[in-house]
């Protein structure tokens, strides 16, 4: 069974740093892509970052391009998201997603539950 | 970027209703579209992947069907279990757009 959990959220001030983690287990980690996807309080659904299998292509939303970075430990079976410069709109939860690609792009086949982001002073 | 609109954004209806929730994406997307299911307080469940394949272990019911700028997700007899909200996503390109979400609430 494909299970993801992710950890790291919390209230951090506007400018401030947090970094994500996710811990996959039930498939091959490193043979998948793997996304972020987050969802601000009572709004819908909004991707963030896609990383592939190996960790050599990262593609990102514009509302977070530069300031975040998407990376993975396939030797630790991890995924990350490293945020920086956060910003009130930032505020959401925080779902790490196992990816099903094509030459295109990806969909997502699993969801964790989310890890929660709050920013704010 | 691909724009994602969905129609409509609230849906009432009643057990036993075939229901219909429409995507539009502002270019084509051929068939890059997938549909998802989310219950409050819960993460979303994939139901339909590449506009009308159906994910493993989704019931029947569930059918999509469309392909270019146009698609359908269609349920034919709603389900007490069904009334969720539901969000259409393009992967035709790797910065990925989902629509507004639907809301399937009782009448």
């Amino acid at each position: 069974e494909v299970q993801l959990v992710e950890s790291g959220g919390g209230l951090v001030q506007p400018g401030g740093s947090l970094r994500l983690s996710c811990a996959p287990s039930g498939f091959t980690f490193s043979t998948y892509a793997m996304s972020w996807v987050r969802q601000a309080p009572g709004k819908g659904l909004e991707w963030v970052s896609t990383i592939n299998n190996n960790g050599g292509t990262t593609y990102y939303a514009d509302s977070v391009r530069g300031r975040f970075t998407i990376s993975r430990d396939n030797s630790k079976n991890t995924l990350y998201l490293q945020m920086n410069s956060l910003r009130a709109e930032d505020t959401a939860l925080y779902y790490c997603a196992k990816a099903g690609c094509f030459s295109t792009g990806c969909y997502t086949t699993h969801w964790g539950q989310g890890t929660l982001v709050i920013v704010s002073s | 970027d691909i724009q994602m609109t969905q129609s409509p954004s609230t849906l009432p209806a009643s057990v036993g209703d075939r229901v219909t929730i429409t995507c539009r994406a502002s270019q084509s997307i051929s068939s890059w579209l997938a549909w998802y299911q989310q219950k409050p307080g819960k993460a979303p469940n994939l139901l339909i992947y590449k506009a009308s394949n159906l994910e493993s272990g989704v019931p029947s019911r569930f059918s999509g069907s469309g392909s270019g700028t146009e698609f359908t997700l269609t349920i034919s007899s709603l389900q007490p279990d069904d009334f969720a909200t539901y969000y259409c996503q393009q992967y035709n390109d790797y910065l990925l757009t989902f629509g507004g979400g639907t809301k399937v609430e009782i009448k």
